[in-house]
């Protein structure tokens, strides 16, 4: 079974605190993913990652950076933490087959992070 | 730019069927999905459908969609206590970076 594990189940963090969140997985995909997850507004992609060392943004990257120096980790990175990035935190992961099938996307449980 | 919509929540009573419905934009979009998503975990794939296909059945579960209208239902047959939970509706294209579109979700309640 594909594992997505997230580094920490809840979070709280002050204002303006350096936040790190880890993801690993343990298939050897290529493509990783970072969603924040709010009421009302499902799930907003943040960053995705297609291979080591490489990012692209997503809807709503605005505050947050990446970083991804081995292929199962991916790191969410929050550089100076603001109430409204209070949230739930997903990653995931899918195995790049492009034409060849679907996109299942794998995920973790989710990190539900407060900044006061 | 791609767009899923769907409603915010439905109520069944134990036993009847539930349907969910969703709406998309992208007509490029190659598969459409749905996730399901229990209380304090993350989204776990339920079904999935190609967009060459009009309907998909698998046990309880069956997926129609019509093309032309750019809308996915999802139908639970015999909805039990345990299909409470969040159900996302999601797609993609087969280019680019296999990037998945998803809905807001809609929440599932079943009353027993």
């Amino acid at each position: 079974d594909v594992k997505v594990t997230q580094s920490s189940r809840y979070l709280v963090k002050r204002t303006g605190e350096k936040v790190f969140l880890e993801c690993v997985q343990d298939m050897d995909h290529e493509n990783m993913f970072w969603y924040r997850q709010d009421p009302g507004l499902g799930l907003r992609l943040i960053y995705f990652s297609y291979d080591v060392k490489m990012k692209e943004k997503g809807d709503i990257p605005e505050g947050y950076s990446v970083s991804r120096e081995k292929k199962e980790r991916f790191s969410l990175i929050l550089e100076s933490a603001s109430t409204n990035q209070t949230s739930m935190y997903l990653c995931a992961s899918i195995e790049a087959r492009s034409g060849r099938g679907t996109y299942e996307q794998y995920f973790g449980p989710g990190t539900r992070l407060t900044v006061t | 730019g791609e767009d899923v919509e769907q409603s915010l929540f439905l109520s069944v009573r134990e036993g009847d069927s539930s349907v969910i419905n969703c709406t998309y934009t992208d007509s490029s979009s190659t598969y459409l999905y749905w996730y399901k998503q229990e209380p304090g975990a993350g989204l776990q794939l339920l079904t999935y459908i190609f967009s060459n296909m009009d309907m998909k059945q698998d046990q309880r579960l069956t997926v129609l969609l019509n093309k032309k209208d750019k809308h996915l239902s999802l139908r639970i047959a015999d909805t039990q206590t345990g299909d409470s939970a969040i159900y996302f509706c999601a797609e993609s294209y087969s280019g680019g970076y296999q990037k998945v579109t998803f809905g807001i979700g809609t929440k599932l309640q079943v009353i027993p």
